[in-house]
């Protein structure tokens, strides 16, 4: 069974609003990460946090971790039509770096 | 970074038949992965291709049906045997680049049809 699970499995928003997205996984983990997926293509690495964080930011980007609730959030800020896509969290299982997928959350952005 | 170069990026097969999908990368790299992402779906992990030994296949996952080559660190396969309707997914290979250790990068892709 799949890791993490997201939701919203789906979120539409106007240009401008935040956008918010949450993961939460069963099993202790090394890191958390985001990736986006646009259109079923490859996916590309958005931002890692670390067990040890609690909160990362990266140009409009805000990740919080929780460990005791075993959840994540991603922060979408100022939300342009550009960041149509599928986002997906992934935690590292450990030595063989193998990551394992969230549900993913696919958000729409009208412009 | 890496530089992945998946081929082909789409195709529609016959039920029956096998393909063979192509990961490139453009600098040796330690670890890669095969991935599949069933319509509408998250990604599941197939297998680690391991460089000059047998790749390291997930529960559910089996050589005869993905079989998998990596003859050295810059290049693996995965073939698709005996294809059914089911087998329709996205297929990605990923890598994990040394000076990293930590990130995923990946391939376009190869968008998978069986009739």
């Amino acid at each position: 069974s799949q890791q993490g699970e997201e939701d919203p499995q789906a979120l539409s928003i106007q240009e401008g609003e935040n956008a918010t997205m949450n993961c939460s996984y069963k099993t202790s983990i090394n890191n958390l990460q985001w990736y986006r997926q646009n259109s079923g293509r490859g996916l590309v690495h958005l931002i890692l946090i670390r067990s040890n964080e609690r909160e990362k930011h990266s140009g409009r980007l805000r990740v919080t971790l929780d460990t005791s609730k075993k959840s994540s959030s991603l922060l979408i800020t100022a939300s342009r039509a550009a960041d149509t896509a599928s986002y997906f969290c992934a935690t590292d299982r450990g030595s063989a770096r193998q990551l394992t997928f969230g549900s993913g959350t696919q958000l729409t952005v009208l412009p | 970074s890496a530089v992945i170069s998946q081929k082909p990026s789409r195709d529609i097969c016959q039920r029956g038949t096998s393909l063979t999908i192509q990961c490139q990368v453009d600098s040796q790299v330690t670890m890669m992965f095969w991935y599949r992402q069933q319509p509408g779906q998250s990604l599941t992990l197939i297998a680690t291709a391991n460089q000059g030994s047998e790749a390291t296949y997930e529960s559910g996952f089996v050589i005869d049906k993905f079989p998998i080559s990596r003859p050295n660190l810059t290049f693996s396969t995965l073939t698709v045997s005996n294809m059914s309707p089911e087998d329709s997914s996205i297929y990605l290979c990923s890598v994990i680049p040394g000076e990293t250790n930590e990130k995923l990068f990946f391939g376009s892709g190869t968008q998978l049809s069986v009739l």
